[in-house]
């Protein structure tokens, strides 16, 4: 079946570094692609996706492409700020109104 | 956009009471619904899918007669906790999938089984 795998947590940065989060996945077909942001205590929301291979996922500074070749969708945002600490999961669906499988979730925190 | 209204967001129950999770969805029509329990600092895990006018599908392991699913209509369905004990203490959430504005969450619900 469909599986995400991304890396493990908890990440600590400093305020204005890099950030990369790392996704691979394993699907049979063409999945569609995201990142969900969680912040402490709340649901899940949207932060960007892509539906094919080749496509950029944008939001808030972040970034993912989609890599059909490497079966990726790597999360990046070249300056983080404290605001963004929170818990970050990568997704995968199938076409049509199919459930999200979700990775394990990768926790970020941002000093000052 | 879209909205899936889920409510309460958070409850507190004692062992043994049943306690009903609503997912509404406010401007449009829902007919399905994904239901999702995560653990503490943990990922989601699928536990149900409902259909509107049909029985739920569960995922294995989850135990159906203790986590009702109710989809009676095209803009809500419910999640019922039975006889709830600690080890169901959870966050619930709802997810309801679209063509026009993809998946959309509820905003969950924290249960604490005492």
């Amino acid at each position: 079946g469909n599986s995400v795998t991304q890396m493990e947590g908890p990440v600590t940065l400093s305020e204005e570094a890099f950030l990369t989060i790392n996704c691979t996945y394993t699907a049979t077909g063409y999945p569609s692609l995201f990142w969900y942001v969680q912040y402490p205590g709340e649901g899940l929301q949207l932060l960007l996706k892509a539906t094919k291979a080749d496509d950029k996922g944008s939001n808030k500074g972040f970034e993912a492409t989609y890599r059909k070749e490497t079966t990726s969708f790597h999360l990046e945002k070249g300056s983080v700020q404290v605001s963004d600490s929170a818990v970050y999961f990568c997704a995968l669906s199938d076409p049509g109104n199919t459930p999200l499988v979700f990775g394990k979730g990768t926790r970020l925190s941002v000093i000052a | 956009g879209a909205v899936v209204s889920q409510h309460p967001s958070w409850v507190i129950c004692k062992s043994g009471t049943s306690v009903k999770i609503e997912c509404r969805s406010l401007d449009f029509q829902a007919t399905t619904m994904f239901w999702y329990r995560q653990f503490p600092k943990q990922s989601l895990m699928l536990m149900a899918t409902s259909n509107e006018g049909s029985k739920a599908t569960y995922e294995q392991g989850v135990e159906k007669d203790k986590f009702l699913i109710n989809h009676a209509s095209l803009t809500l369905s419910t999640l019922t906790v039975t006889s709830a004990h600690p080890e169901d203490s959870s966050f619930y959430i709802c997810n309801a999938p679209g063509q026009t504005y993809g998946y959309t969450f509820g905003s969950g619900t924290r249960l604490t089984v005492v």
